[in-house]
């Protein structure tokens, strides 16, 4: 079974900013989040990943609280390429990557 | 460009045939993965390897089995397909931060 819980849908305004919860209240120390997410009929892309700081990159930024029990995807500028199922996994590094139903973000015009 | 092939997009196999998805990437990575992916069950892992001939068992490997023989090939055995197993099928592999997954092959049993 998967370890997180996501909301299985949002909605979002297009240009602004997507935040996508997680909750993932029973990680351990050596996992990681990851967030991937999948455009219809593609496979998954990868987006980010941290394990306790708050990362950023050219796609999004990633925010994990300080007890690591949740964490947020942050898409600062959301366009209709956006729109995807986003998913938020735990794993430690190397190892299989469970998907759980993740959430269903829509780019609304 | 970094990438992960899978040896078909669509294909239409009969009930009973053993069916080969053929999996590779060029980027040397160790770990690689098969998943199902169907309306309503979401992504779901059949097989994964962690080296060549390693294998270990998903949370659906029943009527699969894999092979990997080289490290840049993982394969997917139907040993007798079912309609069942209709689905979209896609192979993954991973670095220790990321995974990269291929198109998919859309395989229609019937």
């Amino acid at each position: 079974d998967a370890k997180t819980t996501q909301p299985p849908s949002m909605d979002c305004a297009e240009g602004r900013a997507a935040n996508l919860p997680c909750n993932h209240s029973t990680i351990s120390g050596n996992e990681y989040v990851y967030w991937y997410r999948q455009i219809h009929s593609q496979g998954p892309q990868y987006i980010i990943h941290g394990l306790k700081n708050n990362e950023t990159n050219e796609m999004a930024s990633l925010i994990i609280t300080e007890d690591r029990k949740s964490s947020t995807l942050i898409l600062p500028h959301a366009t209709l390429r956006d729109t995807a199922v986003y998913y938020c996994i735990v794993s430690p590094r190397d190892d299989k990557i469970i998907f759980g139903k993740g959430t269903r973000l829509h780019i609304l015009p | 460009d970094v990438k992960v092939t899978q040896s078909s997009r669509y294909l239409v196999k009969r009930t009973g045939e053993k069916v080969f998805l053929e999996c590779v990437q060029d980027m040397d990575h160790e770990n690689m993965f098969w998943y199902r992916q169907d309306p309503g069950l979401g992504l779901r892992l059949i097989y994964f390897s962690y080296d060549v001939k390693m294998k270990e068992k998903g949370d659906i490997p029943e009527g699969y089995s894999v092979s990997r023989e080289k490290k840049e090939r993982f394969s997917l055995i139907l040993e007798s397909a079912s309609t069942n197993q209709t689905s979209m099928y896609l192979c993954a592999s991973r670095t220790r931060d990321r995974a990269l997954f291929g198109p998919g092959t859309r395989l229609l049993v019937l």
